[in-house]
């Protein structure tokens, strides 16, 4: 096992609505990234934080935010929820380096469903 | 054109056969290439970086061609327990995220 955790491991919701996943990085890991994968698709780079800024961002909308706090543990935070949202939300944890590290270690995900 | 791109599969085989699966990039700036390997339903997993010198980890091999873009998985002697989508994962400069691809779907048939 990776470390990572992940909660909640399933999501139902409706379009419109909010949601908050949440990502508990490896001991003694300062960087989370957080991806999208839709069904039969590669994950997709959401953000990165890195020492609680966010530290890049992929093609995705403001309704995407996140949060990292003192203890490294993040927050992926979707407004306005659309269908095609439906999908795996996956953190990766970092030993420190932001985007400039080459080691990432998944947590199980968290799958969402828009209903 | 995407970023990554994988043979689409999926690709069917018999136990002990070998199987090769193939990835282009279209950043000719990418410095770091990986496989990961994600189970149904699990995360994905680094099965191992790619080398431009080219690398091997028992059964799995690892190659990579900057001139032409492309990066290569050869698994020997298949196991019923290789069965697992195989994505392609390139990043460009510092301070680049990670690109996946698509991912290639394999089973091992016994």
């Amino acid at each position: 096992e990776t470390g990572v955790t992940q909660s909640p491991t399933h999501l139902i919701k409706t379009r419109g609505q909010q949601v908050t996943l949440r990502c508990s990085s490896q001991s003694g890991h300062n960087t989370v990234s957080w991806y999208q994968q839709a069904l039969g698709q590669g994950p997709q780079f959401i953000f990165q934080y890195y020492r609680e800024e966010e530290n890049g961002r992929g093609n995705f909308p403001p309704r995407f935010s996140g949060l990292q706090f003192p203890n490294y543990s993040s927050e992926l935070n979707v407004n306005a929820l659309e269908l095609d949202d439906s999908a795996l939300y996956l953190c990766a944890s970092s030993p420190g380096g932001g985007l400039n590290t080459d080691t990432q270690y998944f947590g199980p995900g968290t799958r969402l469903t828009v209903l | 054109r995407k970023e990554v791109e994988q043979d689409p599969g999926p690709f069917n085989v018999p136990e002990g056969a070998t199987v090769a699966f193939n990835c282009t990039y279209s950043n000719s700036a990418s410095q770091s290439f990986f496989w990961y390997r994600q189970d149904c339903r699990k995360e994905p997993k680094l099965l191992m970086s790619v080398y431009s010198s080219g690398n091997e980890d028992g059964r799995f091999t690892a190659q990579l061609n900057r001139a032409s873009q492309y990066i290569s998985l050869l698994i020997r002697d298949s196991k019923l327990s290789d069965s697992a989508t195989y994505l392609c994962v390139v990043r460009g400069n510092y301070g680049q995220n990670f690109v996946f691809g698509p991912g290639t779907r394999l089973s091992v048939l016994p």
